[in-house]
């Protein structure tokens, strides 16, 4: 079964610096990854998401990630982070048809 | 409605009784998940609807966990004879079937249960 790591529970950094996050996957066939947000006291939304194609895709709030077959990776970076960027992000595989399995999150806390 | 809505937001019950949840996905959607997010757990799958067909229960992690869909929109979860261990924030997620993984899942705000 198809299954994501995030690798880092926790991610301090200064406002103004960049910032990746780490996914892999763990997979045999064709994926699906997505990167999903939430922000404190909300819900979770999409930020971005991979189907095919280019491996380089753009999300929502200056965010992107890059679908890395050979080290089935899908990190996700955004160039310089805002205060408002604080909250935690969950990285997730599709799993048969129409499941999505989730990592276990990594929460982002920016530092002015 | 605009958004996959959660009812109670928030419940606080004494252990070994039973509580329900209650979802309305969004309006043709004809996907519907629940998720349950404990803290430092990320987010496990429980069970998913999709239209007519059987849901997938591979997540329901005990038979005191159980949910249905009426009329292909309104799910109820339902917790028997809660445990402390049930303490989580329950979510739910609704989503257009779709024959590629282009499908996107809307969550509702979810329903924080505190078991005491």
């Amino acid at each position: 079964a198809q299954s994501v790591t995030q690798l880092d529970s926790q991610v301090p950094v200064f406002e103004e610096a960049p910032v990746e996050l780490r996914c892999n996957y763990s997979s045999s066939v064709s994926v699906y990854l997505f990167w999903y947000v939430q922000y404190p006291n909300q819900g979770l939304q999409l930020l971005l998401k991979y189907l095919s194609g280019s491996t380089l895709v753009k999300g929502i709030n200056g965010f992107e990630a890059e679908f890395n077959k050979s080290q089935t990776s899908f990190h996700l970076r955004k160039p310089s982070v805002h205060i408002s960027d604080t909250a935690e992000y969950f990285c997730a595989v599709r799993q048969g048809a129409q499941k999505l399995v989730f990592g276990q999150g990594t929460r982002l806390t920016i530092n002015p | 409605g605009a958004g996959v809505s959660q009812s109670p937001s928030n419940k606080v019950t004494e252990k070994g009784k039973d509580v329900e949840l209650r979802c309305d996905p969004i309006s043709g959607h004809t996907a519907l998940y629940w998720y349950r997010q404990s803290l430092g757990q990320g987010l496990e799958f429980l069970i998913y609807f999709q239209g007519n067909s059987a849901p997938d229960k591979s997540g329901l992690p005990s038979d005191r966990f159980s949910a249905e869909r009426t009329g292909g929109s309104v799910s109820t979860l339902t917790i028997q004879r809660t445990q402390q261990e049930d303490s989580a924030v329950y979510l739910c997620a609704s989503s257009q079937w779709g024959s590629t993984g282009a499908n996107v899942l809307t969550f509702g705000a979810g329903s924080r249960l505190t078991v005491l």
